[in-house]
């Protein structure tokens, strides 16, 4: 079975800093996509950027960018020229090609954004 | 704007009642799913359908049931609620298919709290 596992439950940083979040996730699978999703406190989950396994180029949304090592099934988020609005609990997840819907979800890792 | 609606933001419930859970997507999407958070467990697959009374379970199906009779529209139940069912519960839509992204549209959540 996939796991995908968040090794940092709480992580904080200053306002217009870098940060980096961990995920690392288990599969024998050659094909599959993986995501960054965002919960900000009592607000709806929203996608942050993805990734296919296939695609050796790493994926960038405007200040969010993803280190995926494919060897070593990691797959870390880095936001940069971190904002207030940041703030959140972020969660890693898996999907295989041959999965036609369900994901795999860390436990979540908290950001906290100091001003 | 696609959009994901649950039926209530919060609700109190007493040990033994029967509670539904609504959740409706505009989307058109195929796959619904429902999901309870709890802290420091993550994300855990309660039950996911893949179409009109079409149902799988998830990783933590006891004590719950599904109900989808329409597309847009798909229900969590309850049969008697007990206490240690207070949770978050999220819902969450995608389109179906495995070779391509698909990620999951998430609803604002429905906090339950069984007394």
């Amino acid at each position: 079975a996939q796991t995908v596992t968040q090794s940092q439950p709480e992580m904080s940083v200053q306002e217009a800093e870098t940060v980096t979040l961990s995920c690392t996730y288990d599969t024998s699978e050659s094909d599959y996509y993986l995501f960054w999703y965002k919960q900000p406190p009592s607000r709806q989950m929203i996608l942050v950027i993805r990734q296919e396994a296939y695609k050796q180029q790493n994926a960038t949304e405007n200040r969010f960018s993803v280190n995926f090592q494919k060897a070593a099934k990691s797959f870390s988020l880095k936001i940069s020229d971190s904002q207030l609005g940041d703030a959140a609990m972020y969660f890693c997840a898996y999907r295989a090609l041959t999965n036609a819907g369900k994901s795999t979800f860390g436990d979540g890792t908290t950001l906290t954004v100091k001003p | 704007d696609v959009k994901v609606t649950q039926s209530s933001r919060y609700l109190v419930k007493r040990t033994g009642e029967k509670v539904f859970l609504e959740c409706v997507q505009d989307m058109d999407h195929e796959n619904m799913f429902w999901y309870r958070q709890d802290p420091g467990l993550g994300l855990r697959l309660i039950y996911f359908s893949y179409d009109v009374k079409m149902k799988e379970k998830g990783d933590i199906p006891e004590g719950y049931s599904v109900s989808r009779e329409k597309k847009e529209r798909f229900s969590l139940i309850l049969e008697s609620a007990s206490t240690n069912q207070t949770s978050m519960y999220l819902c969450a839509s995608s389109l179906f298919g495995g070779d391509s992204y698909n990620e999951q549209f998430f609803g604002p959540g429905t906090r339950l709290t069984v007394l």
